[in-house]
């Protein structure tokens, strides 16, 4: 069936060190989504992959798709206090609907 | 332009109560979606509807779990007989429409944290 891996389950960095998770799927996916969650908090959109072999950047954060469209990191640059919280990919097979999501990594950064 | 709604924030019932979840989706969005997080894991996928329609309840339990978006009004999840097992965390998403880019983006709300004495 339809399942999205993320690996690690957690990671802590020191403050300045750099951060990737990634996201592997069971089968061909229509687009990624990844999304930020604070402790407490509730997901929050950071962006959609739609692309083979796409990639985005939001400023120290790198995003990509893999070109079969089956996996997906994401990559933080010189991590900062700031970016402390759970990091989810979200898989979307069908151009809308369900979304199935990976079991998150958790960052902690010390300063 | 507000947020996805939802309300209560938390709500606490006892074993065997009814619990009901509201979700007003973002202005101009018709599609909402149910998700369900339990400590430390990842959000699940419980039912899409849009107006009027469960479109995809494969997530759904199929005991004691309904879920409906009128015509009129919010997204409501309601679960009848809550156990402990129900204790998590219900999230509401809406998006604007569904296709390939931007339009099927899921926006959340604050959630509901459900407790069950």
């Amino acid at each position: 069936g339809q399942q999205v891996m993320q690996i690690p389950q957690y990671q802590h960095v020191q403050e300045g060190e750099d951060f990737t998770t990634y996201c592997n799927s069971s089968t061909t996916l229509s687009n990624i989504q990844w999304y930020k969650q604070r402790p407490g908090g509730h997901p929050v959109f950071l962006i959609q992959l739609v692309k083979s072999g796409e990639v985005k950047k939001q400023k120290r954060l790198t995003f990509q798709f893999g070109e079969a469209k089956k996996n997906s990191s994401l990559h933080i640059t010189a991590t900062q206090t700031t970016d402390v919280g759970t990091y989810f990919c979200a898989g979307d097979y069908n151009q809308g609907g369900k979304l199935i999501f990976g079991q998150g990594t958790e960052l902690s950064v010390k300063p | 332009n507000a947020g996805v709604m939802q309300n209560p924030r938390h709500l606490v019932r006892r074993r065997g109560q009814e619990a009901r979840l509201r979700c007003s989706p973002m202005k101009g969005h018709s599609h909402v979606y149910w998700y369900r997080q339990l400590p430390e894991e990842g959000l699940k996928f419980m039912v899409y509807l849009q107006k009027e329609n469960i479109i995809d309840e494969s997530g759904m339990p199929k005991e004691r779990f309904s879920a409906e978006f009128p015509k009129e009004g919010p997204s409501i999840l309601r679960i009848q007989q809550v156990v402990r097992g129900d204790s998590a965390a219900y999230f509401c998403a809406s998006s604007p429409a569904t296709g390939p880019i931007a339009k099927n983006i899921q926006y959340f709300g604050a959630g509901t944290r459900l407790s069950v004495l």
